[in-house]
């Protein structure tokens, strides 16, 4: 597609249900991101893949967060047994190359409008 | 640890006037990238402007520049001849040689007509 596409848009769900949350990021960009971000806050790293392997997941914050990236293009974001400070908007981000020094690319992050994910 | 700092949480202008949004960063690195976006309701982040930390020119983009004070850390983003459109969160960020992007609180951006 054009850009990165994130669904849903927003998904209201109870605590301790199993949320999934996708993105389907811009055609060819190896890289894909995921940022959680809270209310009035900046966004907060999550997981980096780079193809089908997640590169570095010292951002989910615990073992109920989990995420796939099969075949290297769409990607799930999966939150088993939800809590209520889960709430928070989920961005997805893709880049062309990994944001590593001297690539042409550098930090030319493309977003998608991000799935807001509501715990009651 | 890199810390970035934006130190204004709204800011409100009229249509046409020229503002300025404050971004201070902490780092050990010399080789380093800032950048700003912004974030209308829509969610969207979009990509303002970019700088490169071993760029001693000011980077601009049509209304929009920086002031970078390496010395100092200090990132700021001026927009000139604001535009009702200008009207978002507007995020400071940073990335070293890792591919994480640090951000700051953000700045929310009110402009009047």
């Amino acid at each position: 597609g054009a850009g990165v596409s994130q669904t849903p848009s927003n998904k209201v769900t109870e605590k301790g249900k199993y949320v999934e949350l996708r993105c389907d990021p811009i055609s060819g960009h190896t890289a894909l991101y995921w940022y959680r971000q809270s209310l009035g806050q900046g966004p907060e790293f999550l997981i980096y893949f780079q193809g089908t392997g997640a590169a570095d997941d010292s951002g989910l914050p615990n073992d109920r967060f989990f995420a796939v990236r099969p075949e290297g293009s769409v990607s799930t974001l999966k939150i088993q047994r939800t809590e209520r400070g889960d709430s928070a908007v989920y961005l997805c981000a893709s880049s062309l190359t990994p944001l590593t020094s001297g690539t042409p690319n550098t930090g030319e992050l493309f977003f998608g409008e991000g799935s807001r994910l509501t715990v009651l | 640890a890199q810390t970035v700092t934006q130190s204004q949480p709204e800011m409100s202008v009229q249509e046409a006037e020229t503002v300025t949004l404050s971004c201070t960063y902490d780092t050990s690195e010399s080789n380093y990238y800032l950048f700003w976006y912004k974030q209308p309701p829509s969610r969207q982040m979009i990509l303002v402007i970019r700088q490169e930390a071993y760029k001693q020119q000011n980077a601009t983009e049509n209304r929009f520049s920086v002031n970078f004070q390496k010395a100092a850390k200090s990132f700021s983003l001026k927009i000139s001849d604001s535009q009702l459109g200008d009207t978002a969160m507007y995020f400071c960020a940073f990335k070293d040689s890792n591919y994480q992007l640090i951000w700051g609180a953000g700045t929310k951006l009110i402009i009047k007509p």
